[in-house]
């Protein structure tokens, strides 16, 4: 079946350090892959996605890159802030219409001042 | 972006006690609606999804007796905990699709505590 694997956290950095999450999959067919956020006592935001092989997907200086041959969708922030200090999901929905989503495991990051 | 809300944000019951929580689209129809249970430091586990006009499809492993599910309208979707369980304490999430890629858009989540 399908499945996402997220590397484990926490993940802990200087403000304006470079960051990367890697999250890579499992999945038949032509999968979407997502970046969920979760800041405290929030609910889930969708940060990025992307729905084809090479799509890049950013927002909020965050970004990444679906990549087929790997099986990859690692998340990329050049210069973190303390405001990005949160809980990061990687996601994918299998290529069926269901809307379905399968989490990894999530990361959580914090930013130092 | 779309919105969906959740209520109660918090409840606290008492063990054996019923629990229903109200998952909404406050400004789109979801045929299709998702729950979620997450529990401390973990990822979102799906439950069911949840189907307006029949019946709910579950997860294995997921008991429908224990966590009913009714969508009651294209814009309301309601998760009842019965017979409440001290393990049954956890948050509790819904998310609904919507345009033209199904983005999925998450409500803010219940926190459930059973005494």
């Amino acid at each position: 079946g399908n499945s996402v694997t997220q590397m484990e956290g926490p993940v802990t950095l200087s403000e304006e350090a470079f960051l990367t999450i890697n999250c890579t999959y499992t999945a038949t067919g032509y999968p979407s892959l997502f970046w969920y956020v979760q800041y405290p006592g929030e609910g889930l935001q969708l940060l990025l996605k992307a729905t084809k092989a090479d799509d890049k997907g950013s927002n909020k200086g965050f970004e990444a890159t679906y990549r087929k041959e790997t099986t990859s969708f690692h998340l990329e922030k050049g210069s973190v802030q303390v405001s990005d200090s949160a809980v990061y999901f990687c996601a994918l929905r299998g290529d069926r219409p269901t809307g379905k989503l399968i989490f990894g495991q999530g990361t959580t990051l914090q930013v130092k001042p | 972006g779309a919105v969906v809300s959740q209520h109660p944000s918090r409840v606290i019951c008492k063990s054996g006690t019923s629990v229903k929580i109200e998952c909404r689209s406050l400004d789109f129809q979801a045929t299709t609606m998702f729950w979620y249970r997450q529990f401390p430091k973990q990822s979102l586990m799906l439950m069911a999804t949840s189907n307006e006009g029949s019946k709910a499809t579950y997860e294995q492993g997921v008991e429908k007796d224990k966590f009913l599910i009714n969508h009651a309208s294209l814009t309301l979707s309601t998760l009842t905990v019965t017979s409440a369980h001290p393990e049954d304490s956890s948050f509790y999430i819904c998310s609904a699709p919507t345009g033209a890629y199904n983005e999925q858009f998450f409500g803010p989540g219940t926190r459930l505590t059973v005494l």
